[in-house]
């Protein structure tokens, strides 16, 4: 079966850097685009970018260019998103979540999401 | 960007009873080259990660109960849930997968009367 695991609770200062993973199984890892999307407290959901896993190209949302960016390791079937110069705005549960359909387009419907991550930034 | 506005913002239903949910999108999320509504909904419970219901505004993914059904096209858009059980108490989130960045309503919490 499906299965994402990412990796777990971060605690960051600002203007620092995080890099979260997310494990994937039960599938061909390189047949699905994979998502970034994440919840601050007492917010809703909001998507940030995807990753190709295939070819390794991404498409971010314009509010995260220049600080957020998605990689991935094909050989460890695990994808990565790091952010840089973090604010206590970014504080969020985030998650990879896999797209729905397989092939070379993206279709966004978000299929399967990971556990979450809870990133806390603060002085 | 595409906006999602979700009303209302919170629902309460008495157990067995009809929930409805509505979300409007700021411009239309249908693809005339295939007729399809680029619309899904999904469900948010405490301590679980959110969960695909509906896509394409009115298919149900694999395994969602027949009592959650989806409707609308262009901008205006229904999820319903027709005879309410106590596990459906959760966030309820709408989303467009039109055009990037994919954007998602403000959320309904849905309680129990």
């Amino acid at each position: 079966q499906v299965q994402l695991v990412q990796s777990g609770t971060e605690v960051k200062k600002p203007g620092a850097s995080v890099k979260v993973s997310c494990k994937a199984s039960g599938y061909i890892f390189t047949n699905y685009y994979m998502h970034w999307v994440r919840q601050a407290p007492g917010q809703g959901l909001e998507w940030m970018g995807l990753i190709n896993p295939s070819g390794g190209g991404t498409s971010y949302a314009q509010k995260f260019q220049g600080r957020v960016t998605m990689s991935r390791d094909t050989s460890t079937r695990t994808v990565y998103m790091e952010m840089s110069s973090l604010r206590s705005e970014d504080t969020a549960v985030y998650y990879c979540v896999k797209d729905r359909w397989e092939g070379v387009a993206v279709s966004g419907t978000l299929g399967y999401w990971g556990q979450g991550t809870l990133v806390t930034v603060s002085s | 960007d595409i906006v999602m506005t979700q009303s209302p913002d919170s629902l309460a239903v008495s157990l067995g009873e009809r929930a409805t949910i509505n979300c409007k999108s700021s411009q239309s999320v249908l693809y005339s080259s295939n007729n399809k509504n680029y619309l899904a909904w999904y469900q948010y419970k405490p301590g679980q990660p959110p969960k695909l219901l509906i896509y394409w505004a009115s298919t149900r993914e694999s395994g969602v109960p027949d009592r959650f059904s989806g409707s609308g096209s262009g901008t205006d858009f229904t999820l319903t849930i027709s005879s309410l059980q106590a596990g459906d108490v959760a966030v309820y989130y709408c989303q467009q997968y039109y055009s990037t960045p994919y954007t998602f309503g403000q959320g309904t919490n849905l309680e129990i009367k």
